[in-house]
Formats: structure tokens, C-alpha cells, sequence
């Protein structure tokens, strides 16, 4: 089945600590995005990438890192940097290029709880 | 900058009733795209439709339609007969060629609808 993965599902860290989460798309898809969820709150974007080997900052980068070595992988780190780093965190992608905006495919999202 | 407004936070309604979900945005862009996505307790975002700034024909879906103005720059979605299952989050969502096509989300409208 084509789609987006997010693992784990439920995260639990002491402060302090850094952290990544992954994401795993087979969609075929040049564009990946990171988004953060809190409680009452829209999405909000923290990074994105068109292409692999580049991304940009979003919103609300500071205390986030990511990576993009093969098309189908955008791993986020979260690091001690973050100061509120607790919430729901939703890696989303699409075919993205050619001057045209597609939808986005979400994948189930990642709770993290730092404590 | 880019802005969506989602004003009802909550909304309860009951079965077969008619709900409208506003949402109004901004943006000094010519070319934009307009998206909602539905969110169910799981947490996963579905995607329901994309529109972008040159097409303003309304749109049917089933019981779900959506109204663009560009002149009230707002992209309203009304579920028709709703049913139990439409209980979720929807979301409205705008994204532009400057931010790589990431989705600048308004904070969400909750739906519940009761037997």
C-alpha cells in the first residue's frame, strides 16, 4: 500500500534529551513537510523540502532539525534547543514542482511527551 | 503574509441537520490554492478538496459542497444531511508559490453531531 508512515506512534522523553522522528513516504513525492499540532491549535509548519538534499525553515524551526538524503525519508529531530517540545506532530507529502500546489498526504502523526 | 480564519470553534448539531463551515482568508497573492482537511479522533488529516484562485465554481460532493468568493475572500464547506460520522475537526488551509506550497492552516473548526 502506497502511503506515509510515522513511527512511533507515542513518544515519551526526558528533558533534555533530543529526539527524531521518523517519517517514510512511498508515494514517489518531491515534497515533504513537517507540522506541529497543539491542543485547540491549527497545524503549524516547521520545515519543508522540494527536492531531496534541500529544505527550508517554517514557522516555528527554532529547536528543530531535519534531514533529506533520499526522497522518501524526512526525519525531524527535535533537541534540547525546543522548549515546549511537547505535541502532536504530523509529517505530510505531495508531488509538489511545477509551479502548481497539490494536496497534501498526511501520515498518522507522532505524540511526543517530554517530560 | 498569509492568514485563514476559522471564527466557529465549535459546532454541535444534530443528525440530518445542514452545517456551514466558514472560512475566510488572506493573502496578497494572485495565485493561491484553498484546501480543507477533515480530522477524525484519530488524528490523521484526510484531504477533501483543493481549489485554486482562477476557479471559482462552486463544488458537490456527495452531501458536501463548497462555496468560493473571491470577492468575500472566503472558501465556506456545508455538509448537507449530516451524519454521525461527520463528528471531526475540519480545517481550511491556503498555501502559496513563497512558502513552497506548505499549508498555512486556520485553527480548525470541531464538528460534533449528535443521534
Amino acid at each position: 500500500d502506497g502511503g506515509i508512515t510515522q513511527s512511533p506512534k507515542y513518544l515519551f522523553r526526558k528533558e533534555g534529551q533530543n529526539v527524531t522522528l521518523s517519517c517514510e513516504q512511498n508515494l514517489n513525492h518531491d515534497a515533504m513537510y513537517w507540522y506541529r499540532q497543539d491542543p485547540g491549535q491549527g497545524l503549524r509548519l516547521i520545515y519543508y523540502s522540494q527536492i531531496v538534499n534541500d529544505f527550508q525553515k517554517g514557522d516555528i524551526a527554532e529547536g528543530y532539525s531535519v534531514s533529506r538524503e533520499k526522497k522518501e525519508s524526512f526525519p525531524l529531530t527535535v533537541t534540547s534547543a525546543q522548549k515546549n517540545p511537547t505535541a502532536f506532530y504530523l509529517c505530510a507529502s505531495s508531488i509538489g514542482g511545477q509551479g502548481v500546489s497539490y494536496e497534501q498526504y498526511f501520515g498518522p502523526g507522532t505524540r511526543l511527551t517530554v517530560t | 503574509a498569509q492568514k485563514v480564519t476559522q471564527a466557529q470553534t465549535e459546532i454541535s448539531v444534530v443528525e440530518k441537520e445542514d452545517v456551514t463551515l466558514d472560512c475566510v482568508y488572506e493573502t496578497r497573492d494572485t495565485t493561491y490554492y484553498l484546501f480543507w482537511y477533515k480530522q477524525p479522533p484519530s488524528g490523521e488529516l484526510v484531504f477533501l478538496i483543493r481549489r485554486n484562485s482562477f476557479d471559482e465554481q462552486n463544488e458537490i460532493s456527495g452531501r458536501y459542497s463548497w462555496n468560493f468568493q473571491k470577492s468575500t475572500s472566503s472558501f465556506n464547506f456545508t455538509i448537507t444531511a449530516s451524519q454521525v460520522v461527520d463528528s471531526a475537526v475540519y480545517f481550511c488551509a491556503l498555501s502559496v508559490f513563497d512558502s513552497g506550497y506548505a499549508l498555512n492552516f486556520g485553527k480548525g473548526t470541531s464538528l460534533l453531531v449528535t443521534p
